[in-house]
């Protein structure tokens, strides 16, 4: 069964990178995109960024796109997202979600979020 | 800043049809597709509707999806204390390069 499992809780100062990591499994992970996706407390989702996990291209949101990488490591399935400068409104959960592009289906599967919280 | 504009609550009793509304001020949504999504909170969201009006497998057939110009729903019929939980629309936005999200719906049975 398809499964993404996503890092550990971080806590950064303001200022600071995050590395999250979003491991698959049950599929082939070179043939689908990941996106990701966070959610501050209370509020709705927005959407950060896509990776091609096969080509490695990637598509970041204009809201990100100064301070957000996204890479992947074909060898262990796994995506990856960096965001730098982190600041106090980037307190979030992060979910990694993936894109079934074969028949149009965006976030057919996510992740359970990793929370990030930025405070000095 | 959602560019999707949902009703922030919506409710019904067991049993019943609800419809929860997106729309889009401009003509996207002419062009591509809607998504909805069911979050229960504290989880992830989870994919109920895709390409405007698609199940994936194992959603109920109480969850449909359209689209009208300018506006897409979601209905359930059948309403069941279980589907108590936010919902958001999301669709490609050609303007922006990127996908927006509605700022959800809170459904309460």
């Amino acid at each position: 069964q398809v499964q993404l499992v996503q890092s550990a809780a971080e806590v950064k100062n303001p200022g600071a990178s995050v590395k999250l990591s979003c491991e698959t499994s049950g599929y082939t992970f070179t043939g689908y995109y990941i996106h990701w996706v966070r959610q501050a407390p209370g509020k709705s989702l927005e959407w950060m960024g896509w990776i091609n996990a096969g080509q490695g291209n990637t598509h970041y949101s204009q809201t990100f796109q100064d301070r957000v990488t996204m890479t992947r490591d074909t060898s262990a399935n796994t995506a990856y997202m960096e965001l730098s400068s982190l600041r106090s409104e980037d307190t979030a959960v992060y979910f990694c979600a993936r894109d079934n592009v074969k028949v149009g289906a965006a976030f057919d599967f996510w992740g359970p979020g990793t929370l990030v919280t930025v405070s000095s | 800043q959602s560019v999707l504009t949902q009703p922030p609550s919506a409710s019904g009793t067991p049993g019943q049809r609800v419809t929860i509304s997106c729309s889009e001020g401009s003509s996207n949504f002419g062009s591509n597709y809607v998504n909805w999504f069911q979050q229960v909170p504290g989880t992830a969201p989870k994919l109920l509707i895709y390409r405007d009006n698609l199940r994936p497998s194992g959603v109920p057939d109480r969850f449909s999806g359209s689209k009208s110009g300018t506006s897409a729903s979601l209905a359930i019929s059948g309403l069941r204390s279980e589907d108590e939980a936010d919902y958001f629309c999301a669709a490609w936005n050609d303007k922006l390069s990127g996908w927006m999200f509605g700022g959800g719906t809170k459904l309460t049975v």
